[in-house]
């Protein structure tokens, strides 16, 4: 069964950075492209970017609202996924989605939520 | 960037009748790159259809997908009570990929 948990989440004041995990089981991590998606309260869905996998350059793609701010990784040997977010804002709050796929997604974890606030 | 419009924003319909929810985008979807995903409270979207019409794994027949180039298409033939939820399409033909805003299906 394919499993994503997200951890990391939080309260957070401007300016500052945290770290999002998602830990994958139940299917051979390093073959799949991984991406984040977040939802801000109340309101629809947003993609946020994607890291290939190693075999297909592992290269990253993200949206123009967190790039150059958030950073996506990961660690094949461990099955996680790690969403990087630096200078946080205000309207970075959201519940962050650890999603499998790179188009389209077929397995979402929980999400965890990331509350931006002094 | 592609917009997509969802509509109606809310459907109110009872258990047993047939549901259609459309997805317009601002510009031609490469090759049909449309997926639709359900939400309900509290929980994580759901991959229904991707490709525009292909069902995901697990997807009872009861959902189908529609249409090309910017005019799109969700039919549940008929309502379960478990079917009440917000939809989202979402178009991953270019980059960035973005989500309509959702149509919520309720109870009547």
């Amino acid at each position: 069964e394919v499993q994503l948990v997200e951890s990391g989440g939080g309260l957070v004041q401007p300016g500052r950075s945290l770290r999002l995990s998602c830990t994958a089981s139940g299917f051979t991590f390093g073959d799949y492209t991984m991406s984040w998606v977040r939802q801000a309260p109340g309101k629809g869905l947003e993609w946020v970017g994607f890291m290939r996998s190693k075999a297909n350059g592992g290269t990253t793609e993200y949206a123009a609202s967190v790039k150059g701010r958030f950073t996506i990784s990961r660690d094949d040997s461990k099955s996680i996924a790690y969403l990087q977010m630096n200078s946080l804002k205000t309207e970075d709050t959201a519940v962050y989605y650890c999603t499998r796929g790179r188009r389209y997604f077929d397995y979402w974890g929980q999400g965890t939520l990331v509350t931006v606030s002094s | 960037e592609i917009v997509l419009t969802q509509s109606p924003g809310t459907l109110s319909l009872s258990p047993g009748e047939r549901a259609t929810l459309s997805c317009r985008a601002s510009q031609s979807v490469s090759s049909n790159y449309l997926a639709w995903y359900q939400q309900k409270p509290g929980q994580a979207p759901r991959l229904l259809i991707y490709g525009a019409s292909s069902r995901a794994t697990g997807i009872p027949d009861s959902f189908s997908g529609s249409g090309s180039g910017t005019d799109f298409t969700l039919t549940i033939s008929r309502l379960e009570p478990e079917d009440f939820a917000v939809y989202y399409c979402q178009q991953y033909g270019s980059s960035p990929f973005t989500f309509g805003g959702g149509t919520k299906v309720e109870i009547k």
